[in-house]
């Protein structure tokens, strides 16, 4: 079955630095990729997709990723974290009928 | 569009009761989910329906767990004989086709005493 793995559980960075959270895909053929945050006591929101073609996907809140096949991976980056930007970050790709695989999540705390 | 609704929020109960959940998709969405998350993990996969009919279910769906989704519309799962495992949140998704991204709701967290 189609899986992710976030190797990461929890990342603290400073205000303003530069963030990468890393997903690892199990997959054959190129797969769909999401990439959903969680803040706590709440539901997941969408931050991006990877369906096919461009391998660099912009999302919103500033956020891109980006699919390398060569490396089984779709990491998350973004260039400069402000104190919102804390909050529970998702992997997740579908299984044959649409519903979603997660990762157990990555944890990010940001510091002043 | 007004989102995903989920109903209760919150719910405490204790051992061996029943307990049933709503969930409001978003109106045009004909695919509804039904997830369940515990502490410190990645939702996982319980059920799936298109309009009212369930096409999936996982292994997590005990039979104690049913879920319906009578006009295709609003969805509910219901949990008979709760049990101490059964804490969790449980987050209802919605999406208009299979491979577009799914709308969550905020979840109902289920506290069994």
């Amino acid at each position: 079955a189609q899986s992710v793995t976030q190797p990461d559980i929890h990342i603290t960075v400073s205000e303003g630095a530069s963030l990468e959270l890393r997903c690892n895909y199990s997959y054959g053929a190129t797969p769909y990729l999401f990439w959903y945050v969680q803040s706590p006591g709440q539901g997941l929101q969408l931050l991006l997709k990877y369906f096919s073609g461009d391998t660099l996907v912009q999302g919103i809140k500033g956020f891109e990723a980006e699919f390398k096949r060569s490396q089984s991976s779709f990491n998350l980056r973004k260039p400069s974290v402000h104190w919102s930007d804390a909050a529970e970050y998702f992997c997740a790709v579908p299984n044959s009928g649409y519903a979603l695989n997660f990762g157990k999540g990555t944890s990010l705390l940001v510091t002043p | 569009d007004t989102g995903v609704s989920q109903n209760p929020r919150h719910k405490i109960t204790k051992r061996g009761q029943n307990v049933t959940f709503r969930c409001d998709p978003i109106s045009e969405h004909n695919r509804l989910y039904w997830y369940r998350q515990t502490l410190g993990q990645g939702p996982e996969f319980l059920t799936y329906f298109q309009n009212e009919a369930q096409l999936e279910k996982s292994r997590l769906l005990s039979d104690r767990f049913s879920a319906e989704r009578p006009k295709g519309s609003f969805s509910t799962l219901e949990i008979q004989r709760t049990e101490q495992g059964d804490s969790a949140m449980y987050l209802c998704a919605s999406t208009a086709t299979g491979n577009q991204p799914q709308h969550f709701g905020d979840g109902t967290r289920l506290s069994i005493l």
